[in-house]
């Protein structure tokens, strides 16, 4: 079957920290995988993407690489700020039609 | 920019209310979804819509039912509310495809007493 293991919260970091937040994922043929971003009181948002092995999806300084082989989709970021506190999801797709999350790893950063 | 609304952003209902959540996408998207939301246990898919007045149950459809008349409105419907029906309510929308991704709305933070 489908889906997505991520790391378990909370993270609490000092601003200028680098954020690393680990996902899995099991899934049959070739997934698109997602990170999402919820700050709080909101919905998700997407924060970056990747469609195909070895892609390495980027926004807001926050990178992730498509690792078949390890199976991976590794979050990072060199330097947070207060501002990236909030809830990150992992997610993968195989149709577009349903979509598998992580169950949300929260992130707090203090000044 | 895609927008999904939400009909409300907080609700509180009484025990045995019939609990009508609407959803609204401004972008001709084909998928609709909703999702209940949970400490701990993450994003849970209640139904999704892949054309009008075409539904797939998801993980957790008990108690509750769906309805897409049009292509932009998805609503979700609680039969008759109950306590552990209290949760975040997320709705979403995607025009198909696996690259693609899914758009949110806000998110309605239902209370049942």
């Amino acid at each position: 079957g489908n889906s997505v293991t991520q790391m378990e919260g909370p993270v609490t970091l000092s601003e200028e920290a680098f954020l690393t937040i680990n996902c899995t994922y099991t899934a049959t043929g070739y997934p698109s995988l997602f990170w999402y971003v919820q700050y709080p009181g909101e919905g998700l948002q997407l924060l970056l993407k990747a469609t195909k092995a070895d892609d390495k999806g980027s926004n807001k300084g926050f990178e992730a690489t498509y690792r078949k082989e390890t199976t991976s989709f590794h979050l990072e970021k060199g330097s947070v700020q207060v501002s990236d506190s909030a809830v990150y999801f992992c997610a993968l797709s195989r149709t577009g039609n349903q979509f598998y999350f992580g169950t949300g790893t929260s992130l707090t950063v203090i000044p | 920019d895609v927008k999904v609304t939400q009909s409300s952003r907080y609700l509180v209902k009484r025990t045995g209310e019939k609990v009508f959540l609407e959803c609204v996408q401004d972008m001709d998207h084909e998928n609709m979804f909703w999702y209940r939301q949970d400490p701990g246990l993450g994003l849970r898919l209640i139904y999704f819509s892949y054309d009008v007045k075409m539904k797939e149950k998801g993980d957790i459809p008990e108690g509750y039912s769906v309805s897409r008349e049009k292509k932009e409105r998805f609503s979700l419907i609680l039969e008759s509310a109950s306590t552990n029906q209290t949760s975040m309510y997320l709705c979403a929308s995607s025009p198909g495809g696996a690259s693609y991704e899914q758009y949110f709305g806000p998110g309605t933070r239902l209370t049942v007493t």
